[in-house]
């Protein structure tokens, strides 16, 4: 079946530093969305990509899709505190309904 | 504007008991799902329900069973609880957002399996 795993596992920044989190997946997707987990909280989602090579930015986030639509990354530029959390990409070889979760990145940032 | 409400929020269960996740969407979505996060695997799907009258399985049904009761309600049913399914349990309902089908996650229920 689809697999997606994301490196690295767990990174630790100070602040003011940048993040970035690969996602990598074995099969070909025909999008892929990348999703936020404040500590204890649920996954809350950010963006959606769809179009081979595709960048979009979210103020201090960049994300991309790779042009085999079979990996992405989400660049943080600048950490702040409040980017703590676990990133998960998650992405779809069809509908919806078979959405596949990365393993995530859990992202600490200390002052 | 509740979005998706699963109620209990924690639960302790000894082995072989049984128990229901209970779900709710007040959006409108057709379809609902029930994930498991384990850490260090992600999110896993167990059962979604595309629309009103039809379940599917997902990567780890066995253990599981849901019920669509109708289109705002998808509950997950432990038949007879192992320690393998202590997990923190989300129900999910997907819309659409800016275009794409975007997944609304509840607040999680947290089971502990003794």
């Amino acid at each position: 079946g689809q697999q997606v795993m994301q490196i690295p596992q767990y990174q630790h920044v100070q602040e003011g530093e940048d993040f970035t989190t690969y996602c990598n997946s074995s099969t070909t997707l025909s999008n892929i969305q990348w999703y936020k987990q404040r500590p204890g909280g649920h996954p809350v989602f950010l963006i959606q990509l769809v179009k081979s090579g595709e960048v979009k930015k979210q103020k201090r986030l960049t994300f991309q899709f790779g042009e085999a639509k079979k990996n992405s990354s989400l660049h943080i530029t600048a950490t702040q505190t409040t980017d703590v959390g676990t990133y998960f990409c998650a992405g779809s070889a069809g509908t919806a309904s078979k959405l596949t979760f990365g393993t995530g990145t859990r992202l600490q940032v200390t002052l | 504007n509740a979005g998706v409400t699963q109620t209990p929020k924690f639960q302790v269960l000894k082995t072989g008991q049984s128990m229901t996740l209970q779900c709710a969407q007040d959006m409108n979505h057709n379809s609902m799902y029930w994930y498991r996060q384990d850490p260090g695997m992600g999110l896993r799907l167990i059962y979604y329900s595309a629309s009103e009258g039809t379940t599917d399985k997902g990567e780890v049904p066995n253990g599981y069973n849901v019920s669509r009761l109708n289109k705002r309600e998808f509950s997950l049913r432990l038949e007879s609880a192992a320690p393998s399914q202590t997990s923190v349990y989300f129900c999910a309902s997907s819309g659409t957002h800016s275009g794409a089908n975007v997944l609304t996650f509840g607040a999680g229920s947290r089971l502990t399996v003794l």
